[in-house]
Order: C-alpha cells, then sequence, then structure tokens
C-alpha cells in the first residue's frame, strides 16, 4: 500500500518569506499526485495536480510543485505568501493501477503572520 | 452549480444509536468515497464506490457500512457508533483515477 509523508506538520512565516512544503511517498509504481489546501472552517479544494508529463506543475494562486521520480518527492512552492495563504495543505497519491485509494498525508498547517 | 452535499453537517449521539450520513453529487460522477480527518492523521479513506453497486473498503473500514443505489447519493452508515468514530467525515466524487476529486463540507460527528 502507498503511504505519504508530510515532514513539516506546522510552518510559521511572515508575509512575502518564500514557502516550501515537503511531501514524499512511498509506492513503487505509478502515481498521481496532487496538493489540496483546507481554509479554515472549509473543505479541501485542489491547489494542482500531477499526472504525467513536465513535472513542474502550476496551480491556482500562484502554487507550484515538482515531481521529483528519483526522489519520490512532490514538493509545494510559492515565492511569496500572503496572509490568506493560512490553511492547512495536504499531500495526496492514488496509484495509476489497482486500488483507488486516494493516500492523504497528515497535513502542514500554515500560518502566516502580517 | 456543481457541488457535493453531507447532511447533517453537525452531529452528536449516543454510542450504540444508529446513523446515516447522507452525501449526494449533482456532477454525474462515477466514483464517490469517504474520508474520515483527524488532528495529526490526515485524511482518510473509510470506503469508496466505483460505480452503482460497486463499492470497496478504503484504509479504515472497520464500523462503517455504505451503499450505492443510486449514481448521486452515497451514505455513509454507523451501525452502532463508538466514541472512537468522533471525527470530521468528508464525502467527495470524481469521474476517474485520474480526475480531480471534488470534496463536500464535511460533518462533524461527536458520539458521546
Amino acid at each position: 500500500a502507498q503511504s505519504v509523508s508530510q515532514h513539516n506538520h506546522h510552518v510559521i512565516l511572515s508575509e512575502a518569506a518564500s514557502l516550501e512544503l515537503g511531501c514524499n511517498y512511498s509506492y513503487g509504481g505509478t502515481v498521481n499526485l496532487f496538493w489540496y489546501v483546507q481554509y479554515p472552517g472549509q473543505h479541501l479544494q485542489l491547489l494542482l495536480k500531477y499526472f504525467s508529463g513536465d513535472p513542474l506543475v502550476k496551480g491556482i494562486k500562484g502554487f507550484e510543485a515538482e515531481f521529483i521520480k528519483s526522489k519520490f518527492s512532490f514538493n509545494l512552492r510559492k515565492p511569496s505568501v500572503q496572509w490568506s495563504d493560512t490553511a492547512e495543505y495536504f499531500c495526496a497519491v492514488n496509484p495509476h493501477m489497482g486500488r483507488r485509494a486516494l493516500t492523504f498525508g497528515s497535513g502542514t498547517r500554515l500560518q502566516v503572520q502580517p | 452549480e456543481a457541488q457535493v452535499t453531507q447532511n447533517p453537517r453537525y452531529l452528536i449521539t449516543v454510542t450504540g444509536k444508529k446513523l446515516t450520513v447522507t452525501c449526494s453529487q449533482n456532477m454525474n460522477h462515477e466514483y464517490m468515497s469517504w474520508y474520515r480527518q483527524d488532528p495529526g492523521l490526515g485524511l482518510r479513506q473509510i470506503y469508496y464506490s466505483m460505480n452503482v453497486e460497486v463499492t470497496d473498503k478504503g484504509d479504515v473500514p472497520e464500523g462503517y457500512k455504505v451503499s450505492r443505489k443510486e449514481k448521486r447519493n452515497f451514505p455513509l452508515i454507523l451501525e452502532s457508533p463508538s466514541p472512537n468514530q468522533t471525527s470530521l467525515y468528508f464525502c467527495a466524487s470524481g469521474t476517474g483515477r485520474q480526475e480531480t476529486q471534488y470534496f463536500g463540507p464535511g460533518t462533524r460527528l461527536l458520539v458521546l
């Protein structure tokens, strides 16, 4: 079964700082990769996704992520965060083959201070 | 408006009293799923359904049942709830493996 690790549980940044959230997965085959965001009191929304092709994907609100296959990583980045980016961020994977389970990481809580 | 709806949004119940949380989507999605969200554990999949009458266990199915009699609905049933099922529950739907899953607003359940 696949698993997802998000090593940063709580990140505090000042506005305009750069952001990088780590995501590593374990699975032997080909996977689809996602980043979801959950703003306070709201449901999950998709930030970006990678299925194949260019390993650098761009999502909404200036976020991007890079898939590095050799490192089993899919880190999320943003050059300059805003207070409105305060939220919890979840990395998720599902395999191309087999059971269609979407496995989430434990999440990273981002707090952006004005 | 395309959406996934869940009811109720908040529920307090007692141990052993059967309950059902409904989930409905209006996007004609084949795939639907239930997750529970717990602090420090992220979201864990309970059950999913690839189409009508086709359901399968996720990572934490114990204590839950589901049914998929219609494409749009995917209710989650707790036959005999226990306090360890206190959690935030999300329903989601999507068109296929590589498609985005759309999440409902969540149901916060407290089992006393």
